[in-house]
């Protein structure tokens, strides 16, 4: 059965500090793979996505993720954090033809100044 | 307007009656998707549209909800007989063919009392 496993619920880390959310997935097919953000108020957008190739993907306000086959994840990852990030984080997995995306349950992320 | 617009942002109504919620794609966008979040779940797909193919209605959890695009274009979603387990945020998202990018709207919370 195609999931997608979003491990912490919540995560608080200090402004300017590394942050890794983690997102592992169960998928039979060749998976692609997303990430979006949700900030308070405003609809979900796309950061990143990962189709093929290179299996470090870099996305938009300084976020990459990076798939690993051999351990069905792709974990969002971000330098410095800021403040600015403080929001509700989403892994997703679709097939080719993106007829149906699997969302995960989410990673709420806190920043502390 | 530039991105998926939906309403009522936010719909109080009684046990039992019916409920219809709107869905206003981006102009262009062939793909149109449901969803429904709950407090505290990820995003569970419910319906997809894809141009004037038939819709993917898997996700649908009971025969009280429906959902029709009309003219490839709006969409509507109607809840028949709403229980108070169909309180959640249901959202809509729109995608240009063979992106995989989802744009999706604010949503609109349907509270069932």
């Amino acid at each position: 059965a195609q999931s997608v496993t979003q491990p912490d619920i919540h995560i608080t880390v200090s402004e300017g500090a590394s942050l890794e959310l983690r997102c592992n997935y169960s998928y039979g097919a060749t998976p692609y793979l997303f990430w979006y953000v949700q900030s308070p108020g405003q609809g979900l957008q796309l950061l990143l996505k990962y189709f093929s190739g290179d299996t470090l993907v870099q996305g938009i306000k300084g976020f990459e993720a990076e798939f690993k086959r051999s351990q069905s994840s792709f974990n969002l990852r971000k330098p410095s954090v800021h403040w600015s990030d403080a929001a509700e984080y989403f892994c997703a997995v679709g097939p080719y033809n993106f007829n149906k995306f699997y969302f995960g349950s989410g990673t709420k992320l806190n920043v502390k100044p | 307007g530039a991105g998926v617009s939906q309403s009522p942002s936010n719909k109080v109504t009684e046990k039992g009656k019916d409920v219809e919620l709107r869905c206003d794609p981006i102009s262009g966008h062939t793909a149109l998707y449901w969803y429904r979040q709950s407090l505290g779940q990820g995003l569970e797909f419910l319906i997809y549209f894809q141009g004037n193919s038939a819709p993917d209605k898997s996700g649908l959890p009971s025969d009280r909800f429906s959902a029709e695009r009309t003219g490839g274009s709006v969409s509507t979603l109607t809840i028949q007989r709403t229980q108070q387990e169909d309180s959640a945020v249901y959202l809509c998202a729109s995608t240009r063919p063979n992106t995989g990018e989802l744009f999706f709207g604010e949503g609109s919370r349907l509270t069932v009392l």
